[in-house]
């Protein structure tokens, strides 16, 4: 079974810059998170879907940060315009939305911020 | 969900040695899961405990949960260089939520 994809690996931007990031999940799991990981700390939740609805954005920054998940398959999260304080990894996950709450995660996005 | 709080923050050890990380959480779950990232991958599922059970092995890991005292330890038994990485662990208390990670514990396997 493939695994979690995201899009692209790396991504350097000037701060004010607007960045996009993709995944796609693994086929058949209907709840999606995105995560931020600052270096050295645990990935913290910015939005959950399930299917094309969102479940929790109470952690996304949403005067610079948007997501979208429109057939309920991939989905994009977006920051416009970027601060510095955005320098992180990105990483997308998935589940199934009955059974264990086990988690299966992309290998993410590193965003820098100049 | 909450969040759990591993320790140590970092642990170094030699190879063949054992590696115990523990962690604590402040309210009641349905289970605890550990999870590990190499440098530069994302989160890998290692194990699940329910809270119902006291320890559970996988392999080399072996996870013990102590309900009563909001706590959970995994052990990697004869260490390898490959097992450095980043470990988390994550409380549940409900199924439909995301996952909350502490800082991990960053264990590093000399060869």
């Amino acid at each position: 079974e493939a695994g979690v994809a995201q899009s692209p690996r790396y991504k350097i931007i000037e701060k004010r810059q607007s960045v996009a990031f993709w995944c796609n999940p693994i086929s058949g799991h209907a709840t999606l998170y995105w995560y931020q990981q600052i270096l050295g700390q645990g990935p913290k939740l910015l939005i959950q879907f399930q299917n094309n609805g969102v479940v929790d954005d109470s952690q996304l920054p949403k005067d610079r940060f948007s997501a979208e998940r429109l057939k309920g398959v991939d989905s994009t999260l977006k920051i416009q315009p970027a601060k510095l304080e955005d320098s992180a990894v990105y990483l997308c996950a998935s589940r199934l939305t009955t059974g264990k709450n086990i988690q299966y995660f992309g290998a993410g996005t590193r965003l820098s911020v100049l | 969900s909450q969040q759990g709080e591993e320790d140590p923050q970092a642990l170094s050890i030699q190879e063949g040695e054992n590696a115990t990380m523990n962690c604590s959480y402040k309210t009641s779950i349905n289970n605890l899961q550990w999870y590990r990232q190499n440098s530069g991958r994302g989160l890998v599922h290692l194990i699940l405990i329910r809270s119902n059970e006291r320890e559970k092995h996988s392999g080399r890991l072996r996870v013990t949960l102590d309900t009563s005292k909001k706590s959970s330890s995994l052990l990697i038994t004869a260490s390898r260089a490959a097992d450095t990485a980043s470990y988390f662990c994550a409380p549940t208390d409900t199924g439909r939520r995301a996952l909350t990670f502490g800082s991990g514990t960053r264990l590093q396997v000399q060869p």
